[in-house]
């Protein structure tokens, strides 16, 4: 089945710097991509996602890249502010077009102000 | 709030009871689905249902636990004899299908077994 591995667990970043999150996936039938961000206490949300058919994506300060040649996936956000703490999860679609992801570990960025 | 809704918040249990979940997904959409997310870990897919049919169940979740969508709105999600190991967040999620991927969680259930 599918895998999705995240690094790294934990990012630390003064503000105004950039912040690059990493994911790889072990499906190649895979072929939609989101990212979820959850601030503490609070549900997991949607940021930003990519489909197999795109290399790159970008909403305002934050952008993914996917290279399905290697299959990872990676999330940038630019410019970072106190408000982007939170612990960030990448997912994989498992089985085309169900939605049923698989997530990776997460990884907790904090940014220092 | 016109968001998913999850009843109980928190629900402390002792083992062996059995503890039953509700989530009320957006009205339009059609997919339900339920992840357990435990401390450290991202959310881990459990079942899914289009409209009232369940479609799938993870091969991780044992015959303790059940799923419904009885008229392809709310869902129950029931865990029968509790285990310790069952303590987890209970996440529930609302897609409209189709082309779109988002799914909208709810704040979750949280389970302590005691």
């Amino acid at each position: 089945g599918e895998n999705v591995e995240q690094h790294p667990s934990t990012l630390s970043v003064q503000e105004g710097d950039s912040a690059v999150i990493k994911c790889t996936y072990s499906d190649s039938a895979s072929n939609y991509f989101p990212w979820y961000k959850q601030e503490l206490g609070k549900r997991p949300q949607l940021i930003i996602d990519i489909r197999s058919n795109v290399g790159e994506k970008k909403d305002q300060r934050i952008a993914v890249t996917l290279n399905k040649t290697a299959k990872h996936f990676s999330l940038h956000i630019t410019e970072t502010q106190p408000e982007d703490s939170a612990v960030y999860f990448c997912a994989a679609d498992q089985t085309s077009g169900t939605y049923k992801y698989i997530f990776g570990t997460g990884t907790r960025l904090k940014v220092l102000a | 709030d016109t968001g998913v809704s999850q009843n109980p918040r928190h629900k402390i249990t002792k083992r062996g009871q059995n503890v039953t979940f509700r989530c009320d997904p957006i009205s339009e959409h059609n997919r339900l689905y339920w992840y357990r997310q435990t401390l450290g870990q991202g959310p881990e897919f459990l079942t899914y249902f289009q409209n009232e049919a369940q479609l799938e169940k993870s091969r991780l979740l044992s015959d303790r636990f059940s799923a419904e969508r009885p008229k392809g709105s709310f869902s129950t999600l029931e865990i029968q004899r509790t285990e310790q190991g069952d303590s987890a967040m209970y996440l529930c999620a609302s897609s409209l299908g189709g082309l779109t991927g988002e799914l909208f969680f709810g704040e979750g259930s949280r389970l302590t077994v005691l």
